[in-house]
C-alpha cells in the first residue's frame, strides 16, 4: 500500500533555531517527492521537489534531502523565523500517472 | 499568471442543506483535483479529472457528493445533503497532464465548510 508518514506530528522551536522534519514513504514506483508549506487558511505552496537521482535541494533556508534507497526524506529549516510557523506536508508522486500521496503534515510553531 | 481560484472561501450551512464549491484551474492545466482536508491532517483526494473525464473518483462518497467538469476547465463539487462530518477545507488543485517528473500541483486557497 502506498503511504507517506511524517514525523514529528508537531514541533515548537525558538526563533533562530534550526529544525528537521522527517518523511518516510512506501510509494512505488517513485517519481518525485515534494515538500509543501501550508500557512493557516491557505492552500499548500511548493518548497522543493526532488526526483530519484537528486539527493538534496535547497530553497533559501529550506534544504530537503532524499534517500531513495531507504525511502526517506527530510526538510531542514535553518535559522527559523516566526513566518516559518505553518504545516509542512510531504507529497510523493507515483510514476503511474498523476497520482500524488500526501503525508499528514508536521505542524511547526516558531516562538520568539 | 493567475493561480487556482476557488469560491466561496468560507461557507456555513445547516446539516441536510446542499452546498456547492467552484474551482477555476490554472489556464492550460488538463488535470484537476478535489481534496478534502480535515483539521491537522493532510489533504485526501476526492476526485481527479483529466480534461472532462473523472479518472479517479474511488474516494468520493457518491451517495452525497458529486462533481462535474463539463468543458474540461472549471469544476464544481457538490454535497447534498451535508452532514456534520463534512466540515473541512475543500481544496482544488491543478497540474499539467504531461509526464514530466517535475509535474507540479498548484493549489487554490480552499473553501472552509462548516456544517452546523
Amino acid at each position: 500500500k502506498n503511504q507517506v508518514e511524517q514525523s514529528p506530528q508537531s514541533l515548537i522551536i525558538l526563533e533562530g533555531k534550526n529544525c528537521t522534519l522527517q518523511c518516510n514513504y512506501t510509494v512505488s514506483p517513485f517519481s518525485n517527492l515534494r515538500w509543501y508549506k501550508q500557512d493557516t487558511g491557505r492552500g499548500p505552496v511548493s518548497l522543493t521537489i526532488m526526483t530519484f537521482s537528486e539527493n538534496t535541494k535547497s530553497n533559501g533556508r529550506y534544504t530537503a534531502t532524499l534517500d531513495a534507497d531507504t525511502k526517506q526524506s527530510s526538510l531542514h529549516i535553518t535559522a527559523s523565523q516566526l513566518s516559518d510557523s505553518a504545516s509542512y506536508i510531504c507529497v510523493v508522486r507515483a510514476n503511474t500517472g498523476n497520482q500524488f500521496y500526501f503525508g499528514t503534515g508536521t505542524s511547526l510553531t516558531v516562538i520568539p | 499568471e493567475a493561480g487556482v481560484v476557488q469560491s466561496p472561501r468560507y461557507k456555513i450551512i445547516e446539516k441536510k442543506q446542499p452546498v456547492a464549491f467552484w474551482c477555476n484551474p490554472i489556464s492550460g492545466h488538463n488535470t484537476l483535483y478535489w481534496y478534502r482536508q480535515n483539521l491537522g491532517q493532510g489533504p485526501e483526494l476526492l476526485i481527479r479529472y483529466e480534461n472532462e473525464e473523472a479518472v479517479d473518483d474511488s474516494q468520493l462518497p457518491k451517495d452525497r457528493f458529486s462533481a462535474e467538469r463539463l468543458k474540461g476547465v472549471d469544476s464544481t463539487l457538490k454535497i447534498q445533503p451535508a452532514e456534520l462530518g463534512d466540515s473541512a477545507v475543500y481544496l482544488c488543485a491543478s497540474s499539467h497532464r504531461a509526464a514530466s517528473s517535475y509535474n507540479e500541483q498548484f493549489f487554490g486557497p480552499g473553501t472552509r465548510l462548516t456544517v452546523l
